[in-house]
């Protein structure tokens, strides 16, 4: 089993720039968490789709952020313009149904210059 | 969003000593959750204790859970230096996790 797999694992970019993260849930996983961590601010949840469908993204921060999830394998988190602020390590996580344990993927470390 | 509080923030101990960290929630919940994060990975999850559960163990791990006072605590016994990690609560409320700040622990050789 490959697990909760995210790409890229670090991305450096300069304030201004479009990025673009991308989850692969594990098979058969239908709800998928994207969350953000930071050291002021923990680990906060961003979105959360059950099903392929956006269910709460009040956690969102902003319009700049948007994320889709085009099918069941696949998520993408987007921030469009990066800014400095928005440096952190964004996790996608994905659950079996109702089950209790969320699978964390490796996360994507993204600075903004 | 950050629903949870640990303390401590940080311990270090020997190894082979029992490492004992709490958390503190403010909503009530269905289950209350603990996860381990190693350096520069994805969290893990280790154990998930109840609203109608007192205790519980998994291995070197024991969780016990007080909803009256709303905290949490998890005992890690003889601990290892593969234990040296950061470990979080998290709440389950409806559908989603909120996590504590964490507990940095180092087990030191």
């Amino acid at each position: 089993d490959a697990g909760v797999i995210q790409s890229p694992r670090h991305e450096v970019t300069e304030m201004g720039q479009e990025v673009t993260l991308r989850c692969k849930p594990i098979s058969g996983h239908n709800s998928l968490f994207w969350y953000r961590q930071t050291m002021m601010r923990g680990l906060e949840l961003l979105i959360y789709f059950n099903n392929n469908v956006p269910i709460d993204d009040s956690g969102m921060p902003e319009d700049r952020f948007s994320a889709k999830m085009p099918n069941a394998s696949f998520s993408t988190l987007k921030i469009q313009p990066s800014e400095p602020r928005d440096s952190a390590v964004y996790f996608c996580a994905s659950r079996l149904g109702l089950r209790e344990t969320q699978y964390f993927g490796p996360g994507t470390r993204l600075l903004v210059l | 969003s950050q629903q949870g509080e640990e303390d401590p923030q940080a311990l270090s101990i020997q190894e082979g000593e029992n490492a004992t960290m709490n958390c503190s929630y403010k909503t009530s919940i269905n289950n209350l959750q603990w996860y381990r994060q190693n350096s520069g990975r994805g969290l893990v999850h280790l154990i998930l204790i109840r609203s109608n559960e007192r205790e519980k163990h998994s291995g070197r791990l024991r969780v016990t859970l007080d909803t009256s006072k709303k905290s949490s605590s998890l005992l890690i016994t003889a601990s290892r230096a593969a234990d040296t990690a950061s470990y979080f609560c998290a709440q389950r409320g409806d559908y989603k996790l909120s996590f504590g700040a964490g507990t940095t622990v180092t087990v030191r050789a």
